[in-house]
This record gives C-alpha cells, sequence and structure tokens, in this order.
C-alpha cells in the first residue's frame, strides 16, 4: 500500500530562517503526493500536489516541493518563515480511493 | 454553501452513548470522505462516498460506525455505543470529480469526547 513517513512531530524555526519538512513516499508506482496544512481552529487545505508534471512544484503562501525519485522524497520547503506559517503541515499520498497522510508536522515560528 | 460544514464542533458524550455527526459538502461535489484524527496522528481513513453509493468503508474501525449518504449530498456519521478510543476528531471531505486525484476540500472536524 502508498504511505508516507514524516519525521519530527514538532519544528521550531526562527522567523526568516528557512523552513524545511521532510517527507518520504512508498508507492511501487508513480504517486500523486500532497502537501495540506492546518491553521488553528480551520480545515486541512491543500498546499501543493505533485502529479508528475514536474518535479519542482509550487504551492501557496511561497511554499514549494521537489519530488526526487532517487530518494523517493517530496520535501517541504519556504526561503524565510513568517509568524503566520505557524501550523500543522501534513504529507499525503493518494490511492485507492484515498489519501494517506503522515503524522503531521506541528510547525512554530520564534520571533 | 462556501465550503464543507460539519456540525457539531464538539460533541461530548457518555461512554455508551449513540453520536451522530453531520457533513453538508460543497454543492454539486460528486465524493465525500469521512477520516478520523485521533491526538499527535495525522488523519486515518475511514470510508468514501460517490453520490449517494458507499464504494469503500473498509477504515471504519468496527461495526458501531455507521455513514450514509441517502441523497448523494449531507453525509451522516453515526458511532453507536460509544467507547473512549472513539475520542478524536472527525473530518469530512469532498471533492468535485468522482475520479480522485486527492485534492480533497475539508471541513474544521466534529471533536468527539468520550468519558
Amino acid at each position: 500500500a502508498q504511505s508516507v513517513t514524516q519525521l519530527g512531530s514538532h519544528v521550531s524555526v526562527s522567523e526568516g530562517a528557512l523552513v524545511l519538512l521532510r517527507c518520504n513516499y512508498s508507492s511501487s508506482v508513480p504517486p500523486y503526493l500532497f502537501w495540506y496544512v492546518q491553521y488553528p481552529n480551520q480545515g486541512l487545505q491543500l498546499l501543493l500536489k505533485y502529479t508528475s508534471a514536474a518535479t519542482l512544484v509550487k504551492g501557496i503562501n511561497g511554499f514549494e516541493a521537489e519530488f526526487k525519485k532517487s530518494e523517493t522524497s517530496f520535501h517541504l520547503t519556504k526561503p524565510s518563515a513568517h509568524m503566520s506559517d505557524a501550523a500543522e503541515y501534513f504529507c499525503a499520498t493518494y490511492g485507492n480511493n484515498r489519501l494517506a497522510f503522515g503524522k503531521g508536522n506541528q510547525v512554530v515560528v520564534i520571533p | 454553501g462556501a465550503g464543507v460544514s460539519q456540525s457539531p464542533r464538539y460533541k461530548v458524550a457518555k461512554r455508551g452513548q449513540d453520536v451522530a455527526l453531520r457533513c453538508d459538502p460543497i454543492s454539486g461535489h460528486v465524493s465525500l470522505f469521512w477520516y478520523q484524527q485521533a491526538l499527535g496522528q495525522g488523519p486515518e481513513f475511514l470510508t468514501y462516498f460517490q453520490n449517494e453509493a458507499q464504494l469503500d468503508k473498509s477504515g471504519l474501525p468496527s461495526d458501531r460506525f455507521f455513514a450514509e449518504r441517502p441523497e448523494g449530498s449531507v453525509s451522516t456519521l453515526k458511532i453507536q455505543r460509544t467507547q473512549q478510543e472513539d475520542s478524536a476528531v472527525y473530518l469530512c471531505a469532498s471533492s468535485l470529480v468522482s475520479a480522485n486525484t486527492g485534492e480533497l476540500f475539508f471541513g474544521e472536524g466534529s471533536r468527539l469526547t468520550v468519558l
């Protein structure tokens, strides 16, 4: 079954510093990969998705992710963290009529 | 409505009680999903509807869990004889198309606490 692995539950980053959230996937076929974000007291919303059209995917709010088949990775980055980026981030893969999520990363932005 | 709406947002139940959680998907969305999110975990798939047909219920943890979508729009997740391990946030999501690519619109969730 297709799955994703996220390492590290809480991630602290200084305002203005690089945000890097790691995600590795397990799939025997080219995967659909996603990053979703959950802001406090809000529903999950799509940040970006990979569907094999391009390996570097740009999403909302300055986030991007790069698909690397050789590393089975789809890490999420943002060059400069903003206070408003404090949220929980989930990597996910789609197959068999369902999204399979990782455990998530709680991002804390330090002023 | 503008987004996926879930009610109640918070529910406290005594162990053994039955609960019903409602989901209003975005109008016209064909696909509807229920997920369960335990504290500190990612959402876990429960069940999937395409219009009124429940095509996949393999994620329902026990026969105490039941979901329906009789007219292909509003859906209800029912949990009978609630147990403490049922405490979680229950998320509903919908998608416009039937051939999904994983791009789902989520509600804010219903947080269930079983005492």
